[in-house]
């Protein structure tokens, strides 16, 4: 099976813009979340989506949101970006039942000038 | 609250010698642990989970981890330590039912030639 796809990899915006990441899950997979990783904060829960539904939040400003559409696929969307944005944006998906594990995208580096 | 700590910023260990990455958790409820591991530019690769049974787990490419419930640790193990495992080791929590995992601020394991 293909892993957990993002795109793009890397990313270069100003600030003020926003921006839309992209996450494909394994095929089979319906849970779908999102990190942010920098080097201070390390590795900070976004959300996660079931089923085109956010069941969890992180705590995060409402600048950064997503969506899952029906073929389990993954949007995050950052408005408004500040320099602190900066950051590897991780995508994992889940198998759910009796693994529970989650599988990581190579994620996506957005860097904010 | 829920907490994970990774105790080392950096382990160092020569080659050939066996080496340990330690990581304390704080959660209630029955936790499920999880070691991932990151090269750089890359996202997170899944090595083991602790989810019930055994309290030795035996993960990918050789390592183990010990859950000890009443002293609340997971320390990554590994007998004999190879340069090409020199990454950053995270050790992660969620709670059954929940797909929030919380992660620890990573260990830059540095194996030794």
């Amino acid at each position: 099976k293909a892993g957990v796809t993002q795109t793009p990899r890397y990313l270069i915006k100003t600030r003020g813009q926003q921006v839309t990441l992209s996450c494909s899950p394994i095929s089979g997979h319906r849970s779908v979340s999102w990190y942010q990783q920098t080097p201070g904060q390390g590795l900070q829960f976004l959300f996660e989506y079931f089923s085109e539904t956010q069941r969890n939040k992180g705590n995060f400003p409402g600048r950064f949101s997503g969506r899952q559409f029906s073929n389990s696929r993954s949007e995050m969307n950052v408005s408004t970006l500040e320099l602190g944005d900066s950051a590897l944006y991780l995508c994992a998906s889940f198998q759910t039942g009796n693994t529970d594990t989650q599988y990581f995208g190579p994620g996506t580096r957005l860097t904010v000038l | 609250a829920q907490s994970v700590a990774q105790p080392e910023d950096q382990v160092n260990v020569a080659e050939g010698n066996p080496l340990t990455v330690k990581c304390t958790y704080s959660v209630s409820g029955n936790p499920y642990l999880f070691w991932y591991v990151q090269y750089p530019n890359r996202g997170l690769q899944f090595l083991l989970k602790y989810i019930t049974g055994d309290n030795l787990v035996k993960g990918s490419y050789g390592f183990e981890a010990e859950f000890n419930k009443s002293q609340t640790s997971f320390h990554l193990k590994k007998p004999s330590a190879l340069v090409s495992d020199s990454a950053l080791y995270f050790c992660a929590v969620s709670i059954s039912g929940t797909y929030k995992y919380i992660f620890g601020t990573g260990t830059r394991l540095k194996v030794l030639a």
